[in-house]
């Protein structure tokens, strides 16, 4: 089993802060790494997606990897209380047995306060 | 571009009850997925279609969960008999080419059981 750790939530921070969000994972040969942002009682969107270590910028998000250290990371810059949801880590595998198979952290709940 | 489309929306059974759910997938989309997320948890893999062949069905519990994807197109999730640790809700995800890097997995709404 493909174990992918989210730092355990919930998380709270106030509105314009900066959201730290973290994830380890275990396989070695995983080489696309997904976050997703879950509101409740709706379906994963997927908000950044990683390849390459070192940083990706889209807005106000950015995605942070570190092959080495097996570790990948989300950034929240000016937290607005519209990002409160919960943002799932996802980590995929293009080779091997379990070519294309998506794996999961329990994911992190984020809310961010007025 | 239309979504993907999955139902019923919500469902209610007793255990050992049958349900099935339905999904079609993104046009042109060739890898299908079906994921189980119960509540508090990260989405699980049940089965994974390229086109009408079955990829990945390693993490389906196939003495009670059927799947198939006959036409290459819309699938089917099946369980029969339901327990009450299936209540969840079920995924239905598609990719253009779910075999390679960047290819973009896209969720649908879900389908919500409670088994009771």
């Amino acid at each position: 089993q493909k174990e992918v750790e989210q730092n355990s939530g919930p998380l709270s921070v106030p509105e314009g802060a900066i959201a730290s969000l973290n994830c380890t994972y275990s396989d070695r040969g995983s080489q696309s790494f997904f976050w997703y942002r879950q509101y409740s009682g709706k379906s994963p969107e997927l908000i950044m997606s990683i390849y390459s270590n070192g940083d990706k910028e889209d807005g106000r998000f950015t995605a942070q990897l570190n092959k080495a250290s097996q570790y990948v990371s989300l950034l929240i810059r000016d937290s607005q209380p519209s990002d409160s949801a919960t943002y799932l880590c996802a980590v995929k595998n293009d080779r091997g047995s379990t070519l294309g198979r998506l794996y999961f952290g329990r994911g992190t709940q984020l809310t961010v306060w007025p | 571009e239309a979504g993907v489309a999955q139902s019923p929306r919500y469902k209610i059974i007793e255990k050992r009850q049958s349900v099935a759910f339905w999904c079609n997938p993104i046009s042109g989309h060739a890898t299908l997925y079906w994921y189980q997320q119960i509540l508090g948890q990260g989405p699980k893999l049940l089965i994974q279609f390229q086109n009408n062949g079955v990829v990945d069905d390693s993490q389906l519990p196939k003495d009670r969960f059927s799947a198939e994807r006959l036409k290459g197109v819309d699938s089917t999730l099946k369980i029969q008999p339901a327990k009450l640790e299936d209540s969840a809700v079920y995924l239905c995800a598609s990719s253009f080419q779910g075999l390679n890097s960047g290819n973009t997995i896209y969720f649908g709404e879900g389908s919500w059981l409670t088994v009771v």
